[in-house]
Order: C-alpha cells, then sequence, then structure tokens
C-alpha cells in the first residue's frame, strides 16, 4: 500500500539526454517536495510545491526543472543530465510537519 | 542558514539503548525537530517529531531541552534491524526542511 510511489527505480540515462522521473501521491498531501541524495550525503531539497505554488531552492541549478499536473503527480526533468547528476532522486509529501518519502529513483548517467 | 551537527557514525549491541544527539543552535522559535530512519536505497522513514520536553511514540522518546539547541533521540534496546543512518532535521517557517549530515548506527549481535 505504497502512498508516495516514484518510477522507475532505475533509470539510466546518456550524459545530456533528457530525463524525467516521475512521483505519485494517493495521500492527497498539499505539499510535494524533490530531494537529491548522493551517496553518503544527506538528502538536499530541490524545490516543493505547495499546491501549485512552485518554490525553487536558491542553489538548485536551472538544469533542474519540475511540474505538477495536478495533487497526485510531480516530475522532475533533468534538461541535459551531466555524469554530477547521478544520485538518487527522493519524491515525498508532508502533512502537518511530517514527510512521507518515496523509495526513490536512482539516476545513473552514462 | 542553520546547520544541524550529528555524530557521523556509532556502534552498538543489541539490546542496548543508544541515544543519538543533534545540534541545532540556530533553530527558529517555530520550528519543530524531526527524527527520520534511512535504510540502504530507501527513502527515509518518519520517527518521531518534538517541539520541546519529552516526545515518546511505540519506537522511540525525543528529548528536547528548554533552549531547544540540541535533541536527542532515544532507541530503546535495539536490534539488528534498527541498523541504519538517522537523519536529524528541523522545519523553518517557509515548510522547508534542512537535513542534518545523518548518524550512522551499527547495531552488532
Amino acid at each position: 500500500d505504497a502512498m508516495v510511489i516514484q518510477n522507475p527505480r532505475y533509470q539510466v540515462t546518456q550524459f545530456g539526454k533528457p530525463v524525467t522521473l516521475s512521483c505519485s501521491q494517493t495521500l492527497n498531501h498539499n505539499v510535494m517536495y524533490w530531494y537529491q541524495q548522493k551517496s553518503s550525503q544527506a538528502p538536499k531539497l530541490l524545490f516543493h510545491y505547495y499546491d501549485k505554488d512552485f518554490n525553487n531552492e536558491a542553489d538548485t541549478p536551472d538544469n533542474f526543472q519540475s511540474r505538477r499536473p495536478n495533487t497526485s503527480f510531480c516530475f522532475l526533468d533533468i534538461r541535459s543530465p551531466g555524469l554530477g547528476d547521478a544520485a538518487m532522486y527522493l519524491c515525498a509529501t508532508s502533512r502537518q510537519n511530517i514527510q512521507y518519502f518515496g523509495a526513490g529513483t536512482r539516476l545513473s548517467v552514462l | 542558514l542553520a546547520k544541524t551537527t550529528q555524530p557521523i557514525s556509532m556502534d552498538s549491541y543489541e539490546g542496548q539503548e543508544v541515544n543519538i544527539t543533534c545540534s541545532h543552535n540556530n533553530i527558529a522559535t517555530n520550528d519543530y525537530i524531526t527524527w527520520y530512519q534511512q535504510f540502504p536505497s530507501q527513502g527515509p522513514r518518519f520517527i518521531i517529531q518534538g517541539y520541546k520536553t519529552k516526545v515518546t511514540n511505540e519506537v522511540a522518546s525525543l528529548f528536547i531541552p528548554a533552549d531547544r539547541k540540541s535533541s536527542t533521540l532515544s532507541l530503546p534496546r535495539v536490534s539488528l534491524s534498527d541498523t541504519a543512518v538517522y537523519y536529524c532535521l528541523w522545519k523553518g517557517s517557509q515548510g522547508n526542511l534542512i537535513f542534518g549530515k545523518g548518524t550512522k548506527l551499527s547495531v552488532k549481535p
């Protein structure tokens, strides 16, 4: 009964080839987040939505974009992936100050 | 930008109580302190959250002193399955979360 679902779990792309990661939720939460987590590091917030209001972290590269067409779905678009973008990407929702994470998508860049 | 400070790693044995402390000197007055557990190749999972004093649930306790500049996660009688990374984090007034560096807990038989 997964509540925050990320697809795919593993994604391989080529250097410079656009890639989209998907997240869906069954919790009907207003807030959704995208994090990047590199090996042995804490998750790093990229951006979040409150409903359709988009909030970009100041240090999130322009290479990263996001879309939220409705409450249930959120997408992370990496326009031109570089080798340094290889990481685990985590989607989360929140309600009452508690975050609910998906299992993540591990992105490899060849 | 406030930073959290946690020990990088801790070792324990099964059945022991484990206490992990986090420093968050610059936490704002309206911020919660939240702790998450993360296993390899999985997303973080909520453990416990508090604002002040002591909070206890079925898996852990959280102690927060009056000045709220630190918090201590207490795991009673750990088992091998508690081996994971534990993150302290606080929530800003804008709704964003900032994770600490994480503490890698290793529980040995």
